[in-house]
């Protein structure tokens, strides 16, 4: 089972430019979620998806959307990318959030 | 506002000695904590468990125990192995509420 796949792992983008980060999960969870970490500052969540057809703001969405394509896809947009957007991104899903999450393997994405 | 944090951010360790990482919360209404492991290049990994009506919970090698009183959380790993070398987060999330809340983690490095 693949888990939680996140596309591209790695991508460098000049300001302005746009791009979408994919995110799908085959365990037939719920909610997902879209997080950034950067150095010393943990986890923080841009956006999430309850269910299929919902998504709400995190801690940090300016500059973000998002988009929950079905139960399996959940995209995260950058429509002008900043330098301040350099982080890794992380996707996760889960059955509920009581029963914790899992995560894919993370986009490392870098503004110039 | 409410914050789950960390006491120590690296931590090191010899190989064969048992750890103790930590873990404070500000919620008192928070009845879910999960730790997780980070090896680097990957995302976050589940470890182990706890609700908030119990005080300890063992797993394979690690021990989480649960402190209300004071809002404190530890890991214990037993017998440290050079591949337990990663970053070690806690998370808490409150019934009800979708989002798990990250610390901003804590580094083991073991030394063989």
């Amino acid at each position: 089972n693949a888990g939680v796949t996140q596309t591209p792992k790695f991508q460098v983008l000049k300001t302005g430019q746009s791009m979408t980060l994919q995110c799908a999960q085959d365990m037939n969870h719920n909610s997902m979620y879209w997080y950034r970490q950067d150095p010393g500052m943990g986890l923080r969540l841009i956006y999430y998806s309850a269910s299929e057809g919902t998504t709400d703001k995190g801690e940090v969405p300016n500059g973000y959307n998002v988009s929950r394509l079905n139960k399996r896809e959940f995209s995260l947009r950058l429509e002008s990318a900043a330098p301040s957007q350099t982080s890794v991104y992380f996707c996760a899903s889960s059955e509920r959030a009581l029963y914790g999450y899992t995560f894919g393997s993370g986009t490392r994405l870098t503004v110039v | 506002g409410e914050s789950v944090g960390l006491h120590l951010p690296t931590l090191s360790v010899q190989e064969g000695d048992n750890s103790i990482i930590n873990c404070a919360y500000s919620n008192s209404a928070s009845d879910y904590f999960i730790w997780y492991k980070q090896e680097s290049g990957k995302g976050p990994q589940f470890i182990i468990d706890i609700r908030s009506n119990m005080d300890k919970r063992q797993g394979q090698r690690v021990t989480v125990l649960l402190n209300k009183t004071v809002k404190h959380l530890s890991l214990q790993i037993a017998a440290t192995q050079p591949g337990d070398s990663a970053v070690y987060f806690c998370a808490e999330i409150r019934t009800g509420f979708q989002k798990l809340v990250f610390g901003t983690g804590t580094r083991l490095l073991v030394s063989p």
